[in-house]
């Protein structure tokens, strides 16, 4: 079936420093891709999306390109802050027929000043 | 207005109680979903709902049961509460999927259940 597979965490950065969270892939066919943002005490929000091969998302000062080659999805961003501390969720979506997110297990991003 | 909310935002109760969890969506959106969150954050889909139609059944026991009236709720009710039932349940709403489109899904804020 398909599935997700993030970096474990939690990752520890101090502000402005560069982040990668590596997400890969497995599905059949060409699904979206997602990246969702979870703070604490709230629900999920979208980060950003692509939706085939060499499609870059960004949101707020985040990255992701859709590789197919290498199935993946890593999340990036170039300085982050304190306020970006949260858990960040890949999932992917198939396009066609009855489906929902499938999500990795999500990571932990502790940023202190 | 909230997108998507979910009450109530915090259950506490014994094992073996029946509680319901309600959800609803004024995004007009036809595709409701319920997930469970794990302690260890993982997130793992119950149901599938498009237009008042299940159309994703996880593998989730029987003693869950979710229910739409409508296409803009979507409530669980769950019987004989369990330990590891205690987890944050998450309802979300999408757009149908059925063209191809990227379905987009909004979370509402959570229902945290703690069985005791």
């Amino acid at each position: 079936g398909d599935s997700v597979t993030q970096m474990e965490g939690p990752v520890t950065l101090s502000e402005e420093a560069f982040l990668t969270i590596n997400c890969t892939y497995t599905a059949t066919g060409y699904p979206s891709l997602f990246w969702y943002v979870q703070y604490p005490g709230e629900g999920l929000q979208l980060l950003l999306k692509a939706t085939k091969a060499d499609d870059k998302g960004s949101n707020k000062g985040f990255e992701a390109t859709y590789r197919k080659e290498t199935t993946s999805f890593h999340l990036e961003k170039g300085s982050v802050q304190v306020s970006d501390s949260a858990v960040y969720f890949c999932a992917l979506r198939k396009v066609s027929g009855y489906s929902t997110l499938t999500f990795g297990k999500g990571t932990m991003l502790l940023v202190s000043p | 207005d909230t997108a998507v909310s979910q009450t109530p935002k915090y259950l506490v109760t014994q094992m073996g109680n029946d509680k319901s969890i309600k959800c609803e969506q004024n995004l007009g959106h036809d595709t409701m979903y319920w997930y469970k969150q794990d302690s260890k954050k993982f997130l793992k889909i119950m149901f599938s709902y498009n237009n008042k139609e299940l159309i994703i059944n996880e593998t989730v026991p029987n003693r869950f049961s979710p229910k739409s009236p409508d296409k803009a709720h979507l409530n669980l009710h769950i019987n004989s509460l369990e330990l590891g039932d205690s987890a944050v349940y998450f309802c979300a709403s999408s757009p149908w999927t059925g063209d191809g489109s990227t379905g987009e899904l909004f979370f509402g804020e959570g229902s945290r259940l703690t069985v005791l």
